[in-house]
């Protein structure tokens, strides 16, 4: 009984593509984020949305586009895709964004850009 | 601007030890700091969740301390057996960051038979 699924797991395309990742967790919580994890295991936060709303957006190129359609789902849409791009990226939940929520995490999306 | 450091980076010891897996922080101003393991190839599992007003937190074998004012925090791994074998993360939030975390850099730790 998945918590926090991703789809796809893994994605390898061609730079300048269009790509998408999606995000949808069964736990009604009514926050989610997306994650970043680089070749060398850092893990930074790129946005995160409340429900429906987004409420953390870091420095992020304008390439990378996350959508809310409801506060279960939130989709990572990445433009003309760079080989920088290549790493894992993760989606995440939590009850709400208050302090006293653990955030529970999917099993991640390999990107690689060739 | 936050910045969260543990030490060792890689850390191999024997099934049965006791050990301690350390995290540092910049900021003292922090809501809540949360221990994580990542397998290889999968994501993140929550293990600890420390508010700011606690010293520590346990379940089953580990233990998280907290101590704000130093900046540090550790997590101790009672008994440990292979399937502790994984990365430990540290991730502190902010105050008023509104549930942005911080992760620290990781420890690798191998538990061998």
């Amino acid at each position: 009984d998945t918590a926090v699924s991703q789809t796809p797991k893994y994605l390898v395309t061609q730079m300048g593509n269009d790509k998408s990742i999606k995000c949808e967790q069964n736990l009604g919580h009514d926050t989610m984020y997306w994650y970043k994890q680089d070749s060398k295991k850092f893990l930074k936060i790129m946005f995160s949305y409340n429900n429906k709303e987004l409420i953390i957006n870091e420095t992020v190129p304008n390439r990378f586009s996350p959508k809310s359609p409801d506060k279960a789902h939130l989709n990572l849409h990445i433009n003309s895709l760079e080989l920088g791009d290549s790493a894992v990226y993760f989606c995440a939940s939590s009850q709400d964004f208050a302090s006293t929520y653990e955030q529970y995490f999917g099993p991640g999306t390999r990107l690689t850009v060739t | 601007k936050q910045e969260v450091t543990q030490i060792p980076a890689a850390l191999s010891v024997p099934e049965g030890e006791n050990l301690v897996l350390n995290c540092s922080f910049t900021d003292s101003a922090i809501y809540n700091l949360q221990w994580f393991r990542q397998d290889p190839g999968k994501g993140l599992t929550s293990l600890l969740l420390i508010q700011s007003s606690q010293r520590e937190q346990t379940s089953g074998r580990l233990n998280a301390s907290l101590d704000k004012s130093s900046g540090r925090s550790t997590l101790y791994i009672a008994a440990s057996q292979p399937g502790d074998s994984a990365t430990y993360l540290c991730a502190v939030q902010l105050t008023g960051t509104a549930s942005k975390l911080t992760f620290g850099t990781g420890t690798r730790l191998q538990v061998t038979l």
